[in-house]
């Protein structure tokens, strides 16, 4: 069975640039969660999408953005890009959402912004 | 306000010998811990978990121990093999919380032949 996959693998942008990164989750998954990690910190979280809905947000600005399809693939997106945006973007997938449920890393979108 | 910490960037063992992560949380909210391995270019890997209501959880070379009482995780690789080297992250996630994980910033293991 194929992991979580991730595209693109890099991605280079300028300041004010928007930019939309995409997940596809392991089979049989149904929740999608985002992470991004700065280099020399661990991952932060994002957002997470249960079944095309919202089901948690942390502590990001309203540039970041993100939606879950049909097929539970999912979405990130962020607006008018700042060089502090440059990092690598985790996506994560799990079975269901609470619980002890173990997240499945994708290996990643590394975004550079100039 | 970092809630995990690991406070060794980094830790250079011999091959064969026992390797010994730390890590401490501030959180007493916490109910479940994991620990993931990352390769450079590579997503995070799921290594082992361990729930609050255990102190100790084994699988394979791999034991992980929890000390409730001294907010304390150690993740133990025994023997440590060169294809641990690594950075390994330990994770937290809150009883009341249904998602988000929170993270270290990681121990870079060496294993030195």
């Amino acid at each position: 069975d194929a992991g979580v996959t991730q595209s693109p693998t890099h991605l280079i942008k300028t300041r004010g640039q928007h930019v939309t990164l995409r997940c596809s989750p392991i089979s049989g998954h149904k929740s999608v969660s985002w992470y991004q990690q700065v280099l020399g910190q661990g991952p932060q979280f994002i957002f997470q999408y249960y079944e095309k809905e919202e089901r948690g947000r942390g502590n990001f600005p309203d540039r970041f953005s993100a939606r879950q399809f049909p097929n539970y693939s999912s979405e990130l997106n962020v607006n008018a890009l700042l060089l502090g945006d440059s990092a690598l973007y985790l996506c994560a997938s799990s079975p269901q959402v609470g619980g002890q449920e173990t997240q499945y890393f994708g290996p990643g979108t590394r975004l550079l912004v100039l | 306000d970092q809630q995990v910490k690991q406070n060794s960037p980094s830790l250079s063992v011999q091959e064969g010998r026992i390797s010994i992560l730390n890590c401490d949380y501030t959180n007493s909210m916490f109910d479940y811990f994991l620990w993931y391995k990352k390769y450079p270019a590579e997503g995070p890997t799921f290594l082992i978990s361990i729930s609050s209501i255990k102190d100790k959880n084994e699988d394979g070379r791999f034991t992980v121990f929890l000390n409730k009482s001294a907010k304390h995780l150690s993740l133990h690789i025994v023997p440590s093999q060169p294809g641990d080297s690594a950075v390994y992250f330990c994770a937290a996630k809150r009883g009341d919380s249904n998602y988000q994980l929170i993270w270290g910033a990681g121990t870079k293991l060496i294993i030195k032949p």
